[in-house]
């Protein structure tokens, strides 16, 4: 079946510190996969996406994501965390399948980032 | 940039009411969708579409229907309200392009529904 998986509800990481949000996949196929940041009160915003190419993928606001392959993993990261990045964030999958329309998005993980 | 809107930020209706949630965005998008958002659980696919009329059910359609009559059109219909149907509603678009796969899908800022 395919799945994402968020494994922590919760990061909690000070200031200037780098942060990593974790995020596994499980797909039949080549995937797609996404992240997407939430604000408070907002729609979601894209990050950055992983399709084909060089394995570290750099996105908006600073933030990249490696994929690996053999993990199935597709960790977002950012070497100096900004209180501002405090938000909900979604790693998504899609895969690709004849109708291409099937995206899953992980249960998010709230990033805290204190002062 | 790509601007998808949705026709209101915060509504309260009452059980067995009938809810319209429209959608629309302006950058001529093939694809529309509609999740809901709640905590613990992410977005589940409630419904989307890839052209004017065509509709295609995702992970939990039971109580919802939709209609695209336009292309930058795409509304949610709780046929009859119940208080399971509480939750965040948001909308997205994304281009279709010519290899077949799917580009980046933009949210809009979503609806917070309370069915009372």
């Amino acid at each position: 079946a395919q799945s994402v998986a968020q494994p922590e509800d919760q990061v909690n990481v000070a200031e200037g510190n780098p942060l990593t949000v974790k995020c596994t996949y499980s797909v039949s196929g080549n995937p797609y996969l996404f992240w997407y940041v939430q604000y408070p009160n907002r729609g979601l915003q894209f990050l950055l996406k992983y399709i084909t190419g060089d394995n570290l993928v750099k996105g908006s606001y600073g933030f990249e994501a490696e994929f690996n392959k053999s993990q199935t993993s597709f960790h977002l990261k950012k070497p100096s965390a900004l209180v501002s990045d405090s938000a909900l964030y979604f790693c998504a999958v899609r895969d690709l399948l004849p109708a291409g329309f099937k995206t899953i998005f992980g249960a998010g993980t709230r990033l805290f980032v204190k002062a | 940039d790509v601007k998808v809107t949705q026709s209101s930020r915060y509504l309260v209706k009452r059980t067995g009411e009938k809810v319209f949630l429209e959608c629309v965005q302006d950058m001529d998008h093939e694809n529309m969708f509609w999740y809901r958002q709640d905590p613990g659980l992410g977005l589940r696919l409630i419904y989307f579409s890839y052209d004017v009329k065509m509709k295609e059910k995702g992970d939990i359609p039971e109580g919802y229907s939709v209609s695209r009559e336009k292309k930058e059109r795409f509304s949610l219909i709780l046929e009859s309200a119940s208080t399971n149907q509480t939750s965040m509603y948001l909308c997205a678009s994304s281009l279709l392009s010519l290899t077949g796969r799917l580009e980046t899908q933009y949210f809009g800022p979503g609806t917070r529904l309370l069915v009372l």
